[in-house]
């Protein structure tokens, strides 16, 4: 079955360092998307992608960075400079990125990062 | 601007009673609006999505909601609500001048009591 596969489910931190999430799809998507999901807030979205090697920064984007190397993948780097990191995070792809597109975001299971 | 509002943060039913979660919009454009459901610890899952066609929309496992342009108002209901209902709900608003940006309510809560 296709769909959007992120790991790990849990994720641990030590102040300082930096860690990667990873996010793949098989469901030949051009658009993906990482959002952070903290309670009460809905979510926000951290960067987004519209095509290979191409990406933008979303509406919280410090302390964060992400590749596009591939058109599955969309690795979230959570860096050192992100001072309150714990959160819920979701990856999204779509078919069409287009502005005015009504394609739906199809979701991963998210990972949670936790500081130790 | 573009914003969505989810008017209550919790709501709570009986089982097999009727279901209503309200969400209004401010678009300056015609939005694509879509409800998206999720279970603990799990991703998103797309209930229905609203995208200038016929004004009531029917989604998956029972659910529809209206588009009211006049109220700005794109509520989300079910007829008999079932335990596994039970979930977070969110409404959310595409388009216009956020492009191809989702923008999310902060979410509602429903609790299903047996």
């Amino acid at each position: 079955d296709g769909g959007i596969t992120q790991s790990p489910k849990y994720l641990f931190r030590k102040e300082g360092q930096n860690v990667t999430l990873s996010c793949e799809q098989n469901l030949n998507h051009d658009a993906m998307y990482w959002y952070r999901q903290d309670p009460g807030q809905g979510l926000r979205l951290i960067y987004y992608s519209q095509i290979v090697n191409d990406f933008q920064k979303g509406d919280i984007a410090e302390g964060y960075s992400v590749s596009r190397e591939k058109k599955e993948s969309f690795p979230l780097t959570v860096t050192s400079a992100q001072k309150n990191p714990t959160a819920f995070y979701l990856c999204a792809s779509s078919k069409d990125p287009g502005a005015y597109s009504n394609q739906p975001q199809h979701f991963g299971d998210g990972t949670r990062l936790s500081i130790l | 601007a573009q914003s969505v509002t989810q008017l209550d943060s919790h709501v709570s039913v009986s089982e097999g009673t009727p279901v209503l979660l309200r969400c209004n919009y401010s678009s300056s454009y015609s939005p694509s609006l879509f409800w998206y459901v999720q279970h603990p610890n799990k991703g998103l899952q797309l209930l229905l999505k609203y995208t200038s066609a016929a004004t009531l929309v029917k989604g998956i496992n029972g659910f529809e909601a209206e588009f009211k342009k006049s109220e700005t108002s794109f509520h989300l209901t079910k007829p008999s609500a079932h335990m596994s209902d039970a979930a977070e709900y969110f409404c959310v608003v595409r388009g216009g001048e956020y492009g191809n940006k989702l923008v999310f309510g902060a979410g509602t809560i429903l609790r299903v009591k047996s």
